[in-house]
């Protein structure tokens, strides 16, 4: 079965210090992972996706993540935040050529940034 | 950029009537979701289908309907409305592999 962890339900940091998302996920098989934004009223963007090759993955906005195959975690990351990124994130993992399953979402992390 | 739309983006509407929320999308996908969402809370997918005539329950329990009789087209509908229905409700499409799930605007329903 899959699943997702998203650890802090809110992440407060200062406009241009470090963003740092945690996600961690169980899944009986290598899985496809995202990280997904959305804005208030809004539905959820795409911010980046691993799903093979290189394990560091840059997204939009200057967003990047690693996928950790020992430490089963994709965790977000972004050198200097922006007033912008103030949002709600959301990490999510699917298994691949299976029709039987679907996206498996977290629970969310708010951003919130303090300028 | 992705093509889901959602219709409508905002509605307001009184106990006991019917509803049907539209969504379309035109990437050919074969999958497509409908998730329930409450303010800043998590995505709770209560609908999807694989492809056309074919529909399956979520993990939470809805009282809503779906019907895919189009591979573009997933409407959902609520036979009686009531302020329990009160939320956000997100629909996505998918290809096959699943390599990426997009979304559209959502929808916010109010049930007075």
């Amino acid at each position: 079965a899959q699943s997702v962890t998203q650890l802090g339900s809110h992440v407060s940091v200062s406009e241009g210090a470090l963003v740092l998302l945690r996600c961690n996920y169980s899944s009986s098989v290598p899985p496809y992972l995202f990280w997904y934004v959305q804005y208030p009223n809004q539905g959820l963007q795409l911010l980046l996706k691993y799903t093979t090759g290189a394990t560091l993955v840059k997204g939009i906005n200057g967003f990047e993540a690693e996928f950790k195959k020992s430490e089963t975690s994709f965790h977000l990351t972004k050198p200097s935040a922006h007033m912008s990124d103030a949002a709600e994130y959301f990490c999510a993992v699917s298994v691949p050529l299976n029709t039987g399953n679907q996206f498996y979402f977290g629970t969310g992390t708010s951003l919130t940034v303090i300028p | 950029e992705a093509d889901i739309y959602q219709t409508p983006r905002y509605l307001v509407i009184g106990t006991g009537k019917k509803i049907t929320l539209e969504c379309s999308q035109t990437m050919g996908h074969d999958k497509m979701y409908w998730y329930q969402q409450d303010p800043g809370m998590e995505l709770h997918l209560i609908h999807y289908s694989y492809g056309v005539n074919s529909t399956e329950k979520g993990d939470l329990s809805s009282e809503s309907t779906v019907s895919r009789i189009r591979t573009e087209h997933f409407p959902l509908t609520l036979e009686s409305a009531r302020p329990s229905h009160t939320s956000q409700y997100l629909c996505a499409s998918s290809d096959s592999r699943q390599t990426e799930a997009f979304f559209g605007q959502g929808t916010r329903l109010t049930v007075v």
